[in-house]
């Protein structure tokens, strides 16, 4: 069973470009779950998406959104980059039964460099 | 408001030997998961064990053990024989149990083993 991938793997952009980052979940499962690492912030989350709806958002600002397509997968979006948006990010699959057994599994990331 | 601390921020231990990794949380809800993954320098999260607050008997998975003390309200991780490949970042998670709840993570422990 192929895991979580994400696309692009390493991203250089530059302040005030707009940058789009892909995540396939595993096959079956239905929830999406975006995350940004930093080392001064740790593992933050950004939102969650079931059956192509946001269920979750965490404290980010507005340049930040998302969407999932109806076969799972799911996009972020990220305007008007700044240099702190500099992170790993990381997208997370699981069936989204919403319990609290829930497991997430994740793809390898997407490291965005922004000059 | 949930909450994970992770008190180490980095640990060594010799190959072959055993180690703990701590974690405290906390939460009002009686219904939760609690969550460990390793994140190698690679970047990418393993979903290594799950307890589950209900759960009478504390998770293993191969060398790895989970020390849950309900009332403390610690999920200690135990690698047992350790490896120069458990050379990773370690995190600690928790879901709580009401509906679509995201997933909070710790700051992680670093743990280096040593040949």
């Amino acid at each position: 069973k192929a895991g979580v991938t994400q696309t692009p793997r390493y991203l250089i952009k530059t302040r005030g470009q707009q940058v789009t980052l892909s995540c396939s979940p595993i096959s079956g499962h239905r929830s999406v779950s975006w995350y940004q690492q930093t080392p001064g912030q740790g593992l933050q989350f950004l939102f969650e998406y079931f059956s192509e709806t946001q269920r979750n958002k965490g404290n980010f600002p507005g340049r930040f959104s998302g969407r999932q397509f109806s076969n799972s997968r799911s996009e972020m979006n990220v305007s008007t980059l700044e240099l702190g948006d500099s992170a790993l990010y990381l997208c997370a699959s699981s069936f989204g039964t919403g319990g609290f057994a829930d497991t997430q599994y994740f793809g390898p990331g997407t490291r965005l460099t922004v000059l | 408001a949930q909450k994970i601390t992770q008190t180490q921020p980095g640990m060594f231990v010799q190959e072959k030997e055993a180690v703990t990794l701590d974690c405290t949380y906390d939460t009002s809800d009686q219904s939760y998961g609690l969550f460990w993954y390793k994140q190698p320098s690679s970047g990418e999260m393993i979903f290594l064990i799950y307890q589950g607050s209900y759960d009478e008997q504390n998770a293993t998975e191969g060398r790895y053990s989970l020390n849950f003390q309900k009332a403390r309200k610690s999920a200690n991780l135990v690698i047992s024989a350790s490896q120069l490949g458990d050379s990773a970042m370690y995190f600690c998670a928790m879901r709580e149990g009401h509906n679509n709840n995201d997933m909070r993570f710790g700051a992680g422990t670093r743990l280096t083993v040593k040949p």
